[in-house]
């Protein structure tokens, strides 16, 4: 079945350290987003990519950074300027015909 | 992305209607309004989309009014499970770019 993966599903990091999160889609979609949801919140947007190899900031890209190489792959580093990272993140895509599709999630938690 | 406005929490006795309102005033004659719905904080589930006319699945029906500027999602019979945070988009599409963002929703509450 098409769909989007992310993982891990839960990560945790030390202050200072800076962590990927992996967002894989075999939808062939060419649009993939990365969000942010902090508890009681909506979804606010980090950063998206059209296609590969471009992407744009969303409204809270500070302390984030995300690479295109390949129309299947759409990571997320969380970097260390990034001062309360600890949230819920979803990567989504988007067919040419505007259904958005949704991955499961990741937890990250600073410890 | 088309601004929509949605009420931030609405009740609703369960087996009774949910009416679920979403304005957009600022919509384009061809772009779509979607409904998701999102449970503690998993992935938001596909509900239903429209255009112009009214919409009906298994899960939901929406109604678009005639001008478009706004819409309901009803959920006929509405259960303890329907409890979530419901999301109106219209993703709206500038150049090559689509920006796609979600407003705050609203938190339906089914009361037993």
């Amino acid at each position: 079945d098409g769909g989007i993966t992310q993982s891990p599903k839960y990560l945790f990091r030390k202050e200072g350290q800076n962590v990927t999160l992996s967002c894989e889609q075999n939808l062939n979609h060419d649009a993939m987003y990365w969000y942010r949801q902090d508890p009681g919140q909506g979804l606010r947007l980090i950063y998206y990519s059209q296609i590969v190899n471009d992407f744009q900031k969303g409204d809270i890209a500070e302390g984030y950074s995300v690479s295109r190489e390949k129309k299947e792959s759409f990571p997320l580093t969380v970097t260390s300027a990034q001062k309360n990272p600890t949230a819920f993140y979803l990567c989504a895509s988007i067919s040419p015909g505007n259904t958005i599709y949704f991955g499961e999630g990741s937890w990250l938690t600073v410890v | 992305d088309a601004k929509t406005t949605q009420p931030p929490s609405m009740d609703c006795a369960e087996g009774r209607a949910a009416n679920l309102p979403c304005n957009h005033s600022t919509i384009s004659g061809n772009e779509y309004v979607y409904w998701y719905r999102q449970i503690h904080s998993q992935g938001p589930q596909y509900i239903i989309h429209g255009l112009k006319n009214n919409e009906t699945n298994e899960m939901a029906s929406l109604i678009i009014t005639e001008d478009r500027k706004s819409s309901t999602l009803i959920l006929p019979h509405a259960t303890l499970r329907d409890t979530a945070v419901y999301y109106c988009i219209v993703p709206r599409s500038s150049g090559s770019a689509r920006q796609l963002t979600f407003g705050s929703g609203t938190q339906l509450t089914v009361l037993p």
